[in-house]
This record gives C-alpha cells, structure tokens and sequence, in this order.
C-alpha cells in the first residue's frame, strides 16, 4: 500500500486566500484524523472521522476551517479565509476501525500522511 | 486534557541513556509513542494498554502505570538513529482519538 497520501507536499498563499488541503487514507481504513503541528502547541487534533461521519470537531480552531470526507477515500481541509496564524504543518492519518469502544481504548496504531506545510503571508 | 511530556529535549552521546515522562490529569486506558525525524511524519514506535506492561522496540522500551497516569520510555544505549522528536499519546474523553503531548526532542551525537 502507498501509505496516507496527502497533497499538496508545500502550500504558499496570501492572507485571505483560500486553501484547500487533501488526503487520502490507507484503503480498508475506517477512521481518519486531521491534526496540525506548531512549534508553541505540537501536534493538535483538529477533526476526525469514523465511517466518513465526523465525530469530534471540537479541535477546529475557528469557523473559518471546514473538513469533509465525501467518500471513504478522500478527504479535505479547508481554511477560507487564511491568515499568517494558520501557517503550520498539517498532518492526516488514518487508522483500521479495531479499536475497542466498550473498553474505551485505542490498540491500533495511527499511520500519518507526509504532511503538508502551510504558509500564509 | 493534553498529556504532559518531560523533559522537553534530551543532548546525549552515543551509547548514553535516556528515559522520557509521560504524564496525564485523566485515567488512562493505553498510552501510545510515536517518534518524528526531522521533516518526517510521525510514526509508531508501540501500544502499552493498563496493566502495567512493559513493551519493546528495539533498544527502546516502555512501561504504563495506570493508577499514575504515567508513561515512561526507555532509550537504552542510544544510536544517532534515536535522534528526533518522541511524543506520546492519550485517548480523548471519548476513547477514539488521540491527543499528543508537545514532544521531547532527543539529539544523539557521534
């Protein structure tokens, strides 16, 4: 397998842009997550994912960031409008559904993408 | 709710030892660490689910104290292939995510 793919690698836009990010989870993996890495705060989850519905949102900084996940392959970051603040590296990774809920622990390991470096000036 | 890490960087030779804490305010059902090079996404070193087990991975090794909240990892006779970023992992209140502590960052010189 190829592995959590994620586009674009680098991003440089202006203020005010919009920008949107992509990922593409292992196939046959049933949950995805968004987190975003800063030197101040490390990595931070934003939003994920179970079964395409969005489970927790409650990471997304602002209303001005958005994800989606249409299909069980693809999914979307967008922040609309940018600003310098947002400049981070994103980061999707994906993980098979063998978590244990009634127990209320994780055994799975989370495979990340290579990310995507932000920058907004 | 974020897991605390200490400390914050670690210098070491080759050969020398280093032990990275873990620590969290809620109960703790597994603890995960993953390490980070330089440009690199993170990846998984290993799982320690309650029970206090002690897991491996190479010459680096862990242990999980529950009743502590507590994470420890264990870099034993450290290779410059141990430099990067260590961060650990907790459930989040729901038990299906995970929140990372900020990192320890671990430089290994020849």
């Amino acid at each position: 397998d190829a592995g959590v793919i994620q586009s674009p690698r680098h991003e440089v836009t202006e203020m005010g842009q919009e920008v949107t990010l992509r990922c593409k989870p292992i196939s046959g993996h049933n949950s995805l997550f968004w987190y975003r890495q800063t030197m101040m705060r490390g990595l931070e989850l934003l939003i994920y994912f179970n079964n395409n519905v969005p489970i927790d949102d409650s990471g997304m900084p602002e209303d001005r960031f958005s994800a989606k996940m249409p299909n069980a392959s693809f999914s979307t970051l967008k922040i609309q409008p940018s600003e310098p603040r947002d400049s981070a590296v994103y980061f999707c990774a994906s993980t098979p559904d063998r978590w244990d809920p009634t127990s209320r622990y994780m055994n799975t390991e989370a495979f990340f993408g290579q990310g995507t470096r932000l920058t907004v000036v | 709710q974020q897991p605390v890490q200490s400390p914050q960087a670690v210098i070491l030779r080759e050969g020398e030892d280093a032990v990275i804490n873990c620590s969290s305010s809620k109960a703790l059902y597994s603890v995960h660490w993953y390490r980070q090079k330089h440009g690199e996404a993170p990846v998984f070193l290993m799982i320690l689910l309650k029970g206090g087990e002690q897991k491996g991975h190479e010459k680096i090794s862990a242990s999980f104290n529950e009743k502590k909240q507590q994470s420890s990892l264990y870099l034993t006779a450290s290779q410059l292939s141990y430099s990067g970023t260590y961060f650990c992992g907790t459930e989040d209140q729901a038990g299906t995510a995970l929140i990372f502590g900020k990192g320890t960052t671990l430089s290994v010189s020849s």
